[in-house]
């Protein structure tokens, strides 16, 4: 098992630019979520989808940022136009409700930048 | 009051030490208890579920308090190894999904 893949791992862009991180979950699980974390805030939860449909996208900063799972091994997370204030530490979780206990499988992050 | 919180420390205990972490949760209505152990600049890892009856992997002790809403989190003989931030996850059920809530974590220092 490859565990959550996410790229890029590191990411420096300018303010104004389009970004989009991207996502490979555990293969069956049928739960994704991204989260952002800062040091200010921790871990947010921004959106998660449930067999590859949104469920809840309340945590989702603004218009700027919107995600998308086409199937059910890939989703993105696209930020346009970035400003300073995204920076932070992107990452994707999946997980199954057939797992006992429900743990939450975390890929290594996506280390945004924005200058 | 934050839905689930946690004393962000650093704890600075020796080697061999036992230390405990709590973490206190808003919602009487959540399901499911974890503790996460999250390494600097790494993702976090689950460390293990935390059961009513509470529950032990090795040195590591979960306990849960649902009547004060709390669970907590207890490491005996303390390792170097065992440094990292120490997150609580709550979830709450919400139309047939089990949405996750971290703590900000709790900073564990074990010095030699």
């Amino acid at each position: 098992d490859a565990g959550v893949i996410q790229s890029p791992r590191h990411e420096v862009t300018e303010m104004g630019q389009e970004v989009t991180l991207r996502c490979k979950p555990i293969s069956g699980h049928d739960y994704l979520f991204w989260y952002r974390q800062t040091m200010m805030r921790g871990l947010e939860l921004l959106i998660y989808f449930n067999n590859n449909v949104p469920i809840d996208d309340s945590g989702m900063p603004e218009d700027r940022f919107s995600a998308k799972m086409p199937n059910a091994s890939f989703s993105t997370l696209k930020i346009q136009p970035s400003e300073p204030r995204d920076s932070a530490v992107y990452f994707c979780a999946s997980s199954s409700r057939d797992r006992g206990g429900y743990g939450y499988t975390f890929g290594s992050g996506t280390r945004l930048t924005v200058v | 009051r934050k839905e689930v919180e946690q004393d962000p420390g650093p704890f600075n205990v020796p080697e061999g030490a036992t230390v405990a972490f709590n973490c206190t949760y808003s919602n009487s209505a959540s399901q499911s208890f974890f503790w996460y152990r999250q390494d600097c600049r790494k993702e976090p890892k689950l460390l293990m579920s935390v059961y009513s009856s509470g529950n032990e992997d090795g040195r590591f002790t979960a306990q849960l308090n649902r009547a004060s809403q709390y669970i907590s989190l207890l490491i005996r003989d303390s390792k170097l190894s065992d440094s990292a931030t120490y997150l609580c996850v709550v979830t709450l059920a919400s139309g047939g999904s089990y949405i996750p809530t971290f703590g900000r974590g709790t900073s564990l220092i074990v010095h030699p």
